[in-house]
């Protein structure tokens, strides 16, 4: 049963970086499309970007400019680093696994971590 | 972006009673269409996806339909343990996009 554990500071000041890993553990990372969403407070879910076992990434223009996300299949774990937060970002944050077929076409988002709340305040 | 509108915001309905969600994409995204219910305080959990597949373990009285614009979830009897907001999103383009929620009460 594959699990996802997201991991990181829970306040961050305005123009900072924000800094998050997803630890993946009772499964392989280099199988699927691994993805960060995030869900301010009392709002709905927006995808942040994904990336694949290649290193292969695709981030939300939204945030394109401030977002970046890597893998390390040696520690089975991606990371999440987002620049020049300001309280807009403040949100929980969660990591998940992308379900794909060949092409590819992908589903939905099936295995979720627990989130992780970041607050965006000096 | 596609934009991704759901109808109602919310809804209230009695235990056992049929209840439908709809959920239209601003321009075609075949099946890619999936839907997640999130509990109050809890992670968002996979119920349908390519628009009208059963994600395993989610009961059989989920069901979804539709493609190309306009897509639906079902819940054929209500039960009290669906008391949620329910969300639509495509996967069709990137970037992946969800519905506003729709929250579904139990009078």
């Amino acid at each position: 049963q594959v699990q996802l554990q997201e991991s990181g500071p829970g306040l961050v000041k305005p123009s900072e970086t924000l800094s998050l890993t997803c630890a993946v553990s009772g499964g392989s990372i280099s199988t699927y499309y691994w993805s960060w969403i995030r869900q301010p407070p009392g709002k709905g879910l927006e995808w942040v970007g994904y990336i694949y076992r290649t290193g292969s990434t695709n981030y939300n223009p939204s945030l394109k400019s401030r977002v970046t996300i890597s893998l390390d299949t040696s520690k089975s774990q991606f990371s999440l680093r987002l620049s020049s937060v300001t309280a807009t970002d403040t949100a929980v944050y969660y990591c998940a696994r992308q379900i794909y077929s060949y092409g590819p076409l992908f589903y939905g988002m099936d295995v979720w971590g627990q989130g992780t709340t970041v607050t965006v305040s000096s | 972006d596609i934009q991704m509108t759901q109808s109602p915001s919310s809804l209230s309905a009695s235990v056992g009673d049929r209840v439908t969600v709809t959920c239209r994409a601003s321009q075609t995204i075949t099946n890619s269409l999936n839907w997640y219910q999130q509990k109050p305080g809890k992670v968002p959990k996979l119920l349908i996806y390519a628009a009208s597949s059963l994600q395993s373990g989610v009961p059989s009285r989920f069901s979804g339909s539709g493609s190309g614009t306009d897509f639906t979830l079902t819940i054929s009897s209500l039960q009290p343990e669906d008391s949620a907001t329910y969300y639509c999103q495509q996967s069709y383009n990137t970037p992946w996009t969800f519905g506003q929620g729709t929250k579904v009460e139990i009078k």
